[in-house]
C-alpha cells in the first residue's frame, strides 16, 4: 500500500534556529502533500498544501515566511521551521493524497522541541 | 463551511464492551468519510473509509455506515480490546474545493481498561 515516511520522528533545536522536516512518499507519486500540526490532545491543524514544481497553498494565519515548503519532486516535500522559537515547539504530521477516493497516507509525525 | 463534529471524549470501557463514537458532518455535494485512528506518539493510520451513501467500511472488527438522510458516520465495535486504545478521528474529503484537503473532527480518546 501507499506509505510515507517522515524524518526526523524527534527533533530538539535551540531557539533561533531552523530545522527541516522531510516527508517522502515511498512507492507512489504525489502530487499534493499537506502539513498539519498537532496540539496536545488536539486535532490536527492544517498548515499549507505542497504542490510538486508550484508554490505552496497556506491556510489562514499560517506565517509562509515561518514555515518554508519545497515540494521539489513527486516523492518529496519538505518543512523548514525558519527561526525556530519554543511556541513552534509541535507535532508535525505529512501527509499525500493518492487519490480522493482512496483517502490518505500519513507519515509518523516529527516531534519538535524548541529550547 | 464543510464540518465534521465528533463525540466528546475521553472514552472509558471496559475491555470486551460495545463501541460507539458519534460522527455527524456538514458539507456540499457527496463527500467521502473516513476514520483515522492515532495510537500515542504517531501518525494517523486510515481505519476505514467509505465514499457513497449507504456504503460500509469495515476493518478490524470496527465499522461505520455512510448515512446521506442523518449525515452521520458513527464508528462501531462489538468487542473492544485494551490495543484499541487510541485518538480516533472522523474526516471528509469535500467535492468542493480547489483541491481535495481533509477536513478532520476533534478526535475522541478511548480508553479501554482490562
Amino acid at each position: 500500500g501507499a506509505v510515507v515516511s517522515q524524518h526526523p520522528s524527534r527533533v530538539i533545536c535551540k531557539s533561533g534556529t531552523s530545522v527541516k522536516i522531510e516527508c517522502r512518499s515511498l512507492d507512489f507519486q504525489a502530487t499534493t502533500m499537506f502539513w498539519y500540526r498537532q496540539f496536545p490532545k488536539q486535532s490536527l491543524m492544517l498548515m499549507a498544501t505542497s504542490n510538486e514544481g508550484s508554490k505552496a497553498t497556506y491556510e489562514q494565519g499560517v506565517e509562509k515566511d515561518k514555515f518554508l515548503i519545497n515540494h521539489a519532486s513527486l516523492t518529496l516535500s519538505t518543512l523548514t521551521v525558519t527561526s525556530a522559537h519554543p511556541e513552534d515547539s509541535s507535532f508535525y504530521i505529512c501527509s499525500a493524497s493518492v487519490d480522493r477516493d482512496y483517502g490518505y497516507t500519513f507519515g509518523s509525525g516529527t516531534r519538535l522541541t524548541v529550547v | 463551511g464543510d464540518s465534521v463534529t465528533q463525540m466528546e471524549g475521553p472514552v472509558t470501557l471496559s475491555e470486551e464492551a460495545f463501541l460507539t463514537i458519534n460522527c455527524t458532518y456538514t458539507a456540499t455535494g457527496y463527500p467521502s468519510l473516513f476514520w483515522y485512528v492515532q495510537y500515542p506518539g504517531e501518525g494517523l493510520q486510515l481505519l476505514l473509509k467509505a465514499t457513497k451513501a449507504d456504503d460500509k467500511g469495515s476493518n478490524k472488527g470496527f465499522e461505520a455506515t455512510y448515512r446521506k438522510e442523518t449525515t452521520s458516520f458513527h464508528l462501531e465495535k462489538g468487542s473492544v480490546q485494551v490495543s484499541d486504545s487510541a485518538v480516533y478521528f472522523c474526516a471528509l474529503n469535500p467535492l468542493s474545493g480547489g483541491y481535495n484537503k481533509l477536513i478532520f473532527g476533534a478526535g475522541t480518546r478511548l480508553a479501554v481498561h482490562p
